[in-house]
């Protein structure tokens, strides 16, 4: 157990619908990411932030994706508008993110969001 | 890229024998990290190299780092059939984010 949890686990939704998903990082890690992955493929990098401050956001994540950390502790993820190829297991990771620092990252179980 | 690139993308061998996989990546890093995933499940951290480590030892994971070649390789000893995952390596330098392979995809058969 990496102690970064994720809720809900799974997720079934209607194109169309919006679905929103919390991250609750170690609570000493300063910094908390979102990646995608598609089945047979590694994750892809969506966005991370330090603290509270979003610092990068990958081309990948559309306008109707955004994502929060408002009081730089969880985060939530909401899509907006789902549609099928939305469909994937979105993970949560957070580190210490200190200067210098490796950066290794704990990974959260994953949610998975099925859209029909 | 800094991307890293896992070969074989499948590995089957039977439970005892040894499991290597290689990572090769393209830019500068300031570190390699390996990480295991069970089918489903999150990524669980094994263990990170330094640019300026050539080798490092985690119970039966052995990690060797060449930057002069920018490859990486992951050995499992005397491998379980609780080894059975996706291994994916991440080159890592600076920004924060880490970005994946297709990863190899391990079985080990009792």
């Amino acid at each position: 157990d990496t102690g970064v949890s994720q809720d809900p686990r799974h997720k079934i939704t209607k194109r169309g619908q919006n679905v929103t998903f919390r991250c609750d990082p170690i609570s000493e890690h300063n910094r908390l990411y979102w990646y995608r992955q598609t089945l047979g493929q590694g994750p892809e990098f969506l966005t991370y932030f330090q603290n509270e401050a979003q610092l990068e956001k990958s081309r990948l994540l559309s306008d109707r994706f955004s994502a929060e950390r408002p009081k730089g502790s969880f985060s939530t993820l909401e899509i907006q508008r789902t549609e099928q190829g939305d469909s994937a297991m979105y993970l949560c990771a957070s580190s210490l993110g200190l200067a210098g620092g490796q950066n290794e990252q704990f990974f959260g179980p994953g949610t998975r969001l099925t859209v029909l | 890229s800094q991307q890293g690139e896992e070969d074989p993308q499948a590995l089957s061998i039977q439970e005892g024998e040894n499991a290597t996989m290689n990572c090769s990546y393209k830019t500068s890093i300031n570190n390699l990290q390996w990480y295991r995933q069970n089918s489903g499940r999150g990524l669980v951290h094994l263990i990170l190299i330094r640019s300026n480590e050539r080798e490092k030892h985690s119970g039966r994971l052995r990690v060797t780092l060449d930057t002069s070649k920018k490859s990486s390789s992951l050995l499992i000893t005397a491998s379980r059939a609780a080894d059975t995952a996706s291994y994916f390596c991440a080159p890592y330098n600076q920004g924060g984010k880490l970005i994946f392979g297709q990863g190899t995809e391990l079985s080990v058969k009792p």
